[in-house]
């Protein structure tokens, strides 16, 4: 299985909005609402953010939600903050009942 | 409340066997649905998952590295350990064990990792 296809960086301004895409395949992300995003600070373990496409677990704020259209999925946070600084990994099952990350998005907020 | 600690060596030489233990409190895995996965990241690189036991022993692993991963549990000592064979130094990475909820493909808690290292 490959890993999931995100871009290297992406970067925003406080206050504004961003998206970081997730592609895949219909063997893990098309054919499967089993989609989930992590952050990750510098030197410290990754945070589930969002699971199952689009649902935040509790304490996550209502700034991060999450979606997918066919093959790709994306996580959007709106209202940029300075702590949203982090990298972004999202993950999916699989057709072969395995799990795969995604490659992982630096986010800069400027 | 739920915390997972990962232990074991820290370095490890070519061609050797890793043998990760991943010590959980806040839960059972005898409880009907859940999960321990073990995920590595290389430094300053993305995470990779490796492998999952589920709490009737069910157990998955990485299609790119199955020939060399086993992992077992250890249900009263609340225990899961992961073993890889045939270490090289790309394996050199953070090591991290996370809980999965039952019928979930997500890890909600994780472990601070365990930095590995192989070198000769």
């Amino acid at each position: 299985q490959s890993a999931l296809t995100q871009p290297a960086s992406v970067s925003g301004s406080p206050g504004q909005s961003i998206t970081i895409s997730c592609t895949g395949t219909s063997s893990d992300v098309g054919g499967y609402n089993y989609v989930s995003w992590y952050q990750q600070h510098p030197g410290k373990a990754p945070k589930l953010m969002i699971y199952e496409v689009s649902n935040r677990p509790s304490g996550v704020s209502n700034r991060f939600s999450g979606s997918k259209s066919g093959n790709t999925a994306s996580l959007t946070i709106s209202g940029l903050q300075a702590e949203d600084e982090a990298d972004y990994y999202c993950s999916s099952y699989t057709s072969s009942s395995t799990l795969v990350f995604g490659g992982g998005t630096q986010l800069t907020v400027l | 409340q739920i915390t997972l600690k990962e232990s074991g060596p820290t370095l490890v030489k070519p061609t050797q066997t890793l043998t990760l233990t991943c010590t959980f409190s806040g839960f059972s895995l005898s409880t009907s649905g859940v999960g321990v996965g073990w995920i590595r990241q290389p430094p300053g690189k993305a995470l990779e998952w490796l492998a999952l036991i589920y709490w009737d022993d069910d157990k998955r692993y990485s299609p790119s590295l199955k020939s060399r991963l086993t992992i077992t549990k250890d249900t009263s000592k609340n225990q899961v350990v992961l073993t890889m064979t045939n270490m090289d130094p790309v394996d050199t990475a953070t090591y991290y064990c996370a809980h999965s909820r039952p019928v979930a493909t997500y890890f909600d808690y994780w472990g601070q990792g365990t930095l590995v290292t192989v070198s000769s």
